[in-house]
């Protein structure tokens, strides 16, 4: 079957502007992640949804950050305002109830 | 919160050894996953194993939970075998990973 997609691979931005990333799971999983990488870095985990519910933000590193997955499949993560800082791949992942996590290929974000 | 450290860091292998990658992490984990990340920067499930043993071809890994620590084998090691290996620990649904032992494999 179809594994986890990413749109856009990449994306070039100005500071300043807004951006959505979108994450189509695999089918049937329930439990969606976002998480994001630096370069040389291991990836950091953003946000956690169950359903339709964000289980847990925590990782959000500030209010500019939003992700929504309103009917419990895609999900769209929102970065309002961009600066240079948030340049990184940004990584989605799904399982089933929370078992073995599985990723998409990323979108690279670049903020000019 | 959680802390997750990976050894090596680097390692340089010439194609056909034997390497052991560790995984240490300081408190009880619910699961625990291996990862390949190819150039592209695909992460590749290689094991799921939160205890235990599991050999997939040329590769194996091991967890002891009760020490917090596990260990990925790959033997008759290959050049396609090259890339960031990351170990990554679940606490209440999401994974903390470590911070990868870059290989690379010469022919």
């Amino acid at each position: 079957g179809a594994g986890v997609s990413q749109t856009p691979s990449n994306k070039v931005t100005e500071k300043g502007k807004y951006v959505e990333l979108r994450c189509d799971p695999i089918s049937g999983h329930t439990a969606l992640y976002w998480y994001r990488q630096s370069l040389g870095q291991g990836p950091e985990f953003l946000i956690y949804f169950q359903g339709t519910g964000a289980a847990d933000d925590s990782g959000l590193p500030n209010d500019r950050f939003f992700a929504v997955r309103p009917e419990g499949s895609v999900s769209t993560l929102k970065i309002q305002r961009t600066e240079r800082g948030d340049s990184a791949v940004y990584l989605c992942a799904s399982s089933f109830s929370g078992d073995e996590q599985f990723f998409g290929p990323g979108t690279r974000l670049t903020v000019l | 919160g959680i802390q997750v450290e990976q050894s090596p860091p680097d390692l340089i292998l010439q194609e056909g050894a034997n390497s052991t990658l560790r995984c240490n992490f300081s408190d009880s984990v619910n699961n625990l996953q291996w990862f390949h990340q190819n150039p592209w920067g695909q992460l590749i499930n290689l094991f799921y194993i939160p205890s235990g043993t599991k050999q997939n071809g040329r590769l194996s890994a091991t967890t002891v939970a009760t020490e917090r620590y596990s260990l990925l084998y790959i033997s008759s090691s290959q050049t396609t075998d090259s890339g960031v290996y990351f170990c990554a620990v679940s606490q209440g649904g999401k994974l903390i990973f470590g911070q990868g032992t870059e290989l690379s494999v010469k022919p």
